[in-house]
């Protein structure tokens, strides 16, 4: 059983278009993530979400959105995609926000 | 501001020699540790973690790893690598009183084999 899963694995798309990537986690967690993975493996925090909750919201751009429907998924939606958007995105999610256990990632793909 | 160095950015071994990443964190007070592993277009896997107690901790695939509180380093180690280590490795720490987890820029590891 996928513990983490994300849809799509793999997004190409053009500029300016409006996507959205979705996370699910059967593991009971209460607390979900999303972290941008850029070319040179730097991973980056962009939102959490506790019991549905926004609890982080890093500096990006508000382009980005993302909706919790319940505490076991977290999506992603982008608008007006740009070149720079391109990256690999990590779903992920923990227990009392301690450890968490990582999605297989969604490679955004830009052009 | 909290932050964890990572100092090493690519390290390249050959297979059997021993191998020790540094991690060096920022944050006072208590905290939780990990390193996580991504192998090659693959996500991130947990290898250890340290919350309390020995601090000398035994991970997956024959890694370990030391918390010295006095130096604010939680340093991965392996006696002797194998090609199949080769990957990213993330060091990450979480105080807290903290609502996240802050991960190190990464250390690519290289095996020749």
């Amino acid at each position: 059983d996928t513990a983490v899963s994300q849809t799509p694995k793999y997004l190409v798309t053009q500029m300016g278009n409006d996507k959205s990537i979705k996370c699910e986690q059967n593991l009971g967690h209460d607390t979900m993530y999303w972290y941008k993975q850029d070319s040179k493996k730097f991973l980056k925090i962009m939102f959490s979400y506790n019991n549905k909750e926004l609890i982080i919201n890093e500096t990006v751009p508000n382009r980005f959105s993302p909706k919790s429907p319940d505490k076991a998924h977290l999506n992603l939606h982008i608008n007006s995609l740009e070149l720079g958007d391109s990256a690999v995105y990590f779903c992920a999610s923990s227990p009392a926000r301690t450890e968490q256990f990582f999605g297989p990632g969604t490679r955004l793909t830009v052009l | 501001a909290q932050s964890v160095s990572q100092h090493n950015h690519h390290v390249i071994l050959s297979e059997a020699a021993s191998l020790e990443l540094g991690c060096n964190y920022s944050y006072g007070g208590t905290v939780n540790l990990f390193w996580y592993v991504q192998y090659p277009g693959q996500h991130l896997q947990l290898l250890l973690k340290y919350f309390s107690g020995d601090p000398l901790v035994k991970g997956i695939k024959g890694f370990e790893a030391e918390f010295i509180k006095s130096k604010f380093s939680f340093n991965l180690r392996k006696p002797s690598v194998q090609w199949s280590d080769t990957a990213e490795y993330f060091c990450a720490v979480n105080s807290l009183s903290a609502s996240k987890i802050i991960f190190g820029s990464g250390t690519r590891l290289s095996i020749r084999p």
